[in-house]
């Protein structure tokens, strides 16, 4: 069975403050695959990365990165210097090996206060 | 950017009336995918299609149906609807993981914002 969890619901931080959010998943897959979606106020999921479970290198995309952590079946994301445009939903989601079925949070509301 | 469209983008309809809401990619994917999602709430899973003819029940259930008769159009259909329909439908769509079994990305659509009075 797959589970993520995305523990907090909704974070609030003021313009270019950093925020972390944080993603626990569960699999019994050894190969599976973890993503980022952002929401934001206009409803679409917008795809911000996909990580393998053989690759465990931090990733650092313009103001975002990525710490995942096999140990601990965290991948978490960390918005740097956030902007009033970060405001949005964030949710992470896995799959398995051979399915593209995901497996979602249930979301983090992140609102950047200017 | 991904070219996947949904419409309408809202609607607004009485009880009891049927309905369809409408799903297309120009990506030329073979999986697509319908989910539900509530206000403020986690998606859901409803109907998903390998391919052409093909299509399966998600992880919620659901009184929707939907069909693939053509690779980009993936509509989903309400009989009749109810106000506990009342949702945001989001449709999705992907390759397929191929021999590799690498799990790719969904793209999303905009989604359809219904309510039912």
């Amino acid at each position: 069975a797959q589970k993520v969890t995305q523990a907090q619901t909704e974070i609030s931080v003021v313009e270019k403050e950093d925020v972390t959010l944080d993603c626990v998943y569960e699999t019994r897959d050894t190969t599976y695959y973890l993503f980022w979606y952002k929401q934001p106020p206009s409803g679409e999921l917008v795809f911000l990365i996909r990580r393998n479970s053989f690759d465990e290198q931090n990733e650092i995309s313009g103001r975002y990165s990525w710490n995942f952590q096999k140990s601990t079946s965290s991948f978490n994301f960390t918005i740097t210097a956030s902007q009033v445009v970060d405001s949005a939903v964030y949710f992470c989601a896995l799959s398995n090996y051979g399915n593209n079925r995901l497996a979602f949070g249930k979301g983090n509301q992140v609102v950047v206060i200017p | 950017e991904a070219d996947i469209y949904q419409t309408p983008r809202y609607l607004v309809i009485g009880t009891g009336k049927k309905i369809t809401l409408e799903c297309s990619q120009t990506m030329g994917h073979d999986k697509m995918y319908w989910y539900q999602q509530d206000p403020g709430m986690e998606l859901h899973l409803i109907h998903y299609s390998y391919g052409v003819n093909s299509t399966e029940k998600g992880d919620l259930s659901s009184e929707s149906t939907v069909s693939r008769i053509r690779t980009e159009h993936f509509p989903l259909t309400l009989e009749s609807a109810r106000p506990s329909h009342t949702s945001q439908y989001l449709c999705a769509s992907s390759l397929s993981p191929g021999l590799a079994g690498v799990s790719n990305e969904q793209f999303f659509g905009p989604g359809t914002r219904l309510t039912v009075l």
